[in-house]
C-alpha cells in the first residue's frame, strides 16, 4: 500500500512568509508525528497527534508554529512569520500504535529554506 | 523522562566487516519496545529493526541482528557483512506501550562504509 506522502518536497520562502506543509499518513494509522531535522543533526520532537485525543504540543520551538490534523487523517504544519533558523527538512511518520505495533513509518521530508 | 543515548556520533567500517553500533535507554517501565532506523543521504528514513522488551530472544532481520541487554537497558545493533549502501545516519528509539506517546529518538551514529 502507498506509504507517508509529503508536499512539498522543496520550500523556498521569503523570512517573514507563511507556509503550510502537508502530510498524508498511511491509511488506518492513527498516530501522526512532526519532527525537524537540521543538516547532519538528529530528529527534534514538534508535535504528535493520536486518534480524537488532544496533541502533544510540548515540542513546538514557539507560538509560530501549528498543526492540525483534520478528520483523524491528513495534517498540516503551518509556520508563521518565518526566519532563517526555521530553515530545516520536516520530516512526518504515521504508525499503528495500537499496543502491538508502535514502528513509525516517515514519510520523504520537506526540506524548507528560508531566504 | 525516557532517554536514549547513542555514545558515538560516528563510526566507519570496511567493506564486508561487521560493526557494532552502541545504544543505551534509561527508564523506570517494565514494557517497551525498541527500533533502529536507518536514514541514507537520500534522507528516507526506514526501519531496520525492532525488539519487544518482553522478548528475551535478540531480534534479527537479514544481516542486522541486534544485541538486547534489558539489565543494562542497552540495545546495540550488530551489521555483517557490511556493504556499500549501509552508509547512513542510524538512530535508536524507544516507546513505552502507551499508544505511541513517548516516543524517543537517540541523537544517531553516522556510519560510513569504506570501499
Amino acid at each position: 500500500g502507498a506509504g507517508v506522502s509529503q508536499s512539498p518536497s522543496n520550500k523556498v520562502t521569503e523570512k517573514g512568509k507563511d507556509v503550510e506543509l502537508r502530510c498524508d499518513p498511511i491509511s488506518g494509522h492513527t498516530a501522526l508525528y512532526w519532527y525537524r531535522q537540521s543538516l547532519g543533526q538528529g530528529l527534534e520532537f514538534l508535535i504528535y497527534f493520536q486518534g480524537n485525543s488532544a496533541p502533544d504540543k510540548s515540542g513546538l520551538p514557539s507560538d509560530r508554529f501549528s498543526a492540525e490534523r483534520t478528520g483523524g487523517s491528513v495534517s498540516t504544519l503551518t509556520i508563521q512569520r518565518t526566519q532563517q533558523e526555521d530553515s530545516a527538512v520536516y520530516l512526518c511518520a504515521s504508525s499503528l500504535a495500537n499496543g502491538i505495533n508502535y514502528e513509525q513509518y516517515f514519510g520523504p521530508g520537506t526540506r524548507l529554506t528560508v531566504t | 523522562a525516557q532517554t536514549v543515548t547513542q555514545s558515538q556520533p560516528e563510526m566507519s567500517v570496511q567493506e564486508a566487516e561487521t560493526v557494532t553500533l552502541s545504544c543505551t535507554y534509561d527508564t523506570s517501565e517494565n514494557n517497551y519496545y525498541l527500533f533502529w532506523y536507518k536514514q541514507p543521504p537520500s534522507r528516507q528514513m526506514i526501519l531496520v529493526i525492532r525488539q519487544e522488551a518482553y522478548k528475551q530472544q535478540n531480534a534479527t532481520e537479514n544481516r542486522f541482528s541486534v544485541n538486547f541487554q534489558k539489565a543494562a537497558k542497552s540495545f546495540s545493533l550488530k551489521i555483517s557483512d557490511s556493504q556499500l549502501g549501509d552508509t547512513a545516519m542510524y538512530f535508536c528509539a524507544f516507546t513505552l506501550d502507551n499508544y505511541g506517546q513517548n516516543f524517543v529518538f537517540g541523537p544517531g551514529t553516522r556510519l560510513s562504509v569504506l570501499p
